[in-house]
Parts: structure tokens; C-alpha cells; sequence
């Protein structure tokens, strides 16, 4: 079955601070790859997703994930983090014969300190 | 101009009553979802409908039932209600038929507790 691993539970980065989210999935066959970003008291919205081409790929404010097929990683990142990137971040995948079914990751919680 | 939205916010109620959450969309999409987040935050899916037409069902209790009146809405009733149903639901929504590429777009969620 596939899953999705997020290695960091909590985050607390002061701001400024350079941004890495992990994210591993098991699925041998095509994917896309997405990240979901929740603010406190918000609904889930996209910052990024992949399904084809430049495995680097920018996303909404500021951020960016490589896809690395061989080490199955769709790590997020962001050179330069602000106070309101606070916020819970989800890793996702589906594949090409499940329909829109979105298998998440556990979440990381991001903390910027002002 | 709400894209996914849910109702009730809160919903607060006893074990063994019915409740229904309701979900609509006015993006127009083909497709809706429902997911639950437990207390983790770990997201599930539950079901998912294609013009009314069951296309996801999980592993999901027969408690829960789905029900798509029209392509813009997808309500999910609850039967039984236990205290490990208490969970935040989320509906979501994307455009297309199969959607795998699809942005989901995501209702602001309800907070179901159990008591």
C-alpha cells in the first residue's frame, strides 16, 4: 500500500532561517506529488505539486520542491523563512490508477520565532 | 465568494445520535471528497463522488453514508455516532474526472467531538 513519511514532527525556526521539509513515499510506479500548507484557522491550500517535467518546482510564496525518483523524496523548501509561514505542512501523493485519491503525510508543524 | 464550503462549523452531540455535515462547491468541479483528520492531524480519505457517482469508497464504516444530490454537493450523514468519530472532517473538490493531477481545493472543515 503506499504511504507517505514526514520526518520532522515540529519545527521552530527563527525567522530568516532557510526552510527543509522531509518527504519520502512508497509507490514504485508514476506519482504526483503534492504540498498542502494549513494555517492556524485556515483550510487546507496548495503551495506546490508535481506530475511531470522539471523536477524542481516553484509553488506560492516562495517555495519550491525537488523530485528525486530515486530516493522517492519530494522535500520542500524555502531559502528564507517569516513569521507567517507558521503553519502545518502535508506532504500528499496519488497515483494514476486511484483517481483523485490523496495519500497524506502526518503533517509538520512549522514555527517561525519573529 | 466561498469556493468549498461546509456546515456546520462545530458540530457537538451525543453517542449513538445521527448527524449530517453538509458540503458544497460553486467552482463548478466535477468531483468531491470527504476526508477525516483525526486528533494527529493525519488526513484520510473517506469517500469520493464523480457526478454523483461513487468513485472512492475506503474502508469507512457503514455508519457513514455519503450523498451527492447533484455535482455540488456532497453531504455525509453519520448513524450511530461513536467517540472515536470525533475527528475535524474536511470536504475538498477538484475539476476533472479521475483528477490525479487535479488540485483539490478544501472546504474550511467541521469539528465533530462525541461526547
Amino acid at each position: 500500500a503506499q504511504s507517505v513519511s514526514q520526518h520532522n514532527h515540529h519545527v521552530i525556526l527563527s525567522e530568516a532561517a532557510s526552510l527543509e521539509l522531509g518527504c519520502n513515499y512508497s509507490y514504485g510506479g508514476t506519482v504526483n506529488l503534492f504540498w498542502y500548507v494549513q494555517y492556524p484557522g485556515q483550510h487546507l491550500q496548495l503551495l506546490l505539486k508535481y506530475f511531470s517535467g522539471d523536477p524542481l518546482v516553484k509553488g506560492i510564496k516562495g517555495f519550491e520542491a525537488e523530485f528525486i525518483k530515486s530516493k522517492f523524496s519530494f522535500n520542500l523548501r524555502k531559502p528564507s523563512v517569516q513569521w507567517s509561514d507558521t503553519a502545518e505542512y502535508f506532504c500528499a501523493v496519488n497515483s494514476g490508477n486511484q483517481g483523485g485519491k490523496l495519500i497524506f503525510g502526518q503533517g509538520t508543524e512549522l514555527s517561525v520565532k519573529p | 465568494d466561498t469556493a468549498v464550503s461546509q456546515t456546520p462549523k462545530y458540530l457537538v452531540t451525543q453517542m449513538g445520535n445521527d448527524k449530517s455535515i453538509k458540503c458544497e462547491q460553486n467552482l463548478g468541479h466535477d468531483t468531491m471528497y470527504w476526508y477525516k483528520q483525526d486528533s494527529k492531524k493525519f488526513l484520510k480519505i473517506m469517500f469520493s463522488y464523480n457526478n454523483k457517482e461513487l468513485i472512492i469508497n475506503e474502508t469507512v464504516p457503514n455508519r457513514f453514508s455519503p450523498k451527492s444530490p447533484d455535482k455540488a454537493h456532497l453531504n455525509l450523514h453519520i448513524n450511530s455516532l461513536e467517540l472515536g468519530d470525533s475527528a475535524v472532517y474536511f470536504c475538498a473538490s477538484s475539476q476533472g474526472v479521475r483528477g490525479t493531477t487535479d488540485t483539490q481545493y478544501f472546504g474550511p472543515g467541521t469539528r465533530l467531538t462525541v461526547l
